[in-house]
């Protein structure tokens, strides 16, 4: 059972564009949402969250959208930078519970 | 200050033994989660511990067990070792389990094999 989902394994960007990064839940009792970035050899990073009662939250180039009613949340690079190449995990929370569970990842590649 | 520490980073051993893995939290942090991340089923939550109680556990078989000591340090037991079992194991961290947005403060992971 797939609570959360992230449907595009891998993704291409140019340098300076926009990164969209996309993720789906069934659980429309999770609590906040988060994104992890994660580089080869390293344990995960985070990177911004959300509550469920927020439907945006911005943090310098990254910004996260939350669509409840479409179970649909995404994260937005801008601009893009070749640093910003890397895995990245959606994860969905409890309120009161450390217990996180994650998407598949998306594998973000910045083109120079 | 220090990030969370695992040991080892890369452990083989064979189906039918039994590894031991070890983690540090960041100093002050009391709340300590593992996780396993397989390329087939991705992060999935094993279990987490607070105040040296398991205060939640993942759907994996009793061969996983985990205990919290006095200072946080955290152990994960893997009994009977299995093929599928072959896996990056995730520690991470955080202040106090009930916290509200639980961000968690991930380790480099323990790669195990299982030869």
């Amino acid at each position: 059972d797939q609570q959360v989902k992230q449907n595009s394994p891998s993704l291409s960007v140019q340098e300076g564009r926009i990164s969209i990064l996309n993720c789906d839940y069934t659980n429309s009792m999770f609590d906040y949402f988060l994104w992890y970035k994660k580089y080869p050899a390293e344990g995960p990073t985070f990177l911004i969250s959300i509550s469920s009662i927020k439907d945006k939250n911005e943090d310098g180039r990254f910004t996260v959208f939350l669509n409840k009613s479409a179970k649909h949340l995404s994260l937005h690079i801008v601009p893009s930078q070749p640093g910003d190449s890397a895995v990245y995990f959606c994860a969905a929370g409890f309120q009161g519970a450390q217990k996180l569970v994650f998407g598949q990842g998306t594998r973000l590649t910045i083109n120079p | 200050k220090a990030g969370v520490t695992q040991t080892p980073r890369y452990l083989i051993k064979t189906r039918g033994q039994q590894v031991t893995l070890s983690c540090s939290p960041i100093s002050g942090h009391r709340s300590v989660s593992w996780y396993q991340q397989t390329p087939g089923q991705g992060l999935q939550f094993l279990f987490e511990y607070f105040s040296e109680t398991q205060r939640n556990k993942g759907n994996f078989p009793g061969r996983f067990s985990g205990r919290q000591f006095s200072n946080s340090r955290s152990e994960m037991n893997v009994s009977t070792l299995e093929l599928g079992d072959s896996a990056l194991y995730l520690c991470a961290s955080s202040t106090h389990y009930q916290s509200s947005y639980n961000e968690q403060f991930f380790g480099p992971g323990t790669r195990l094999t299982v030869l």
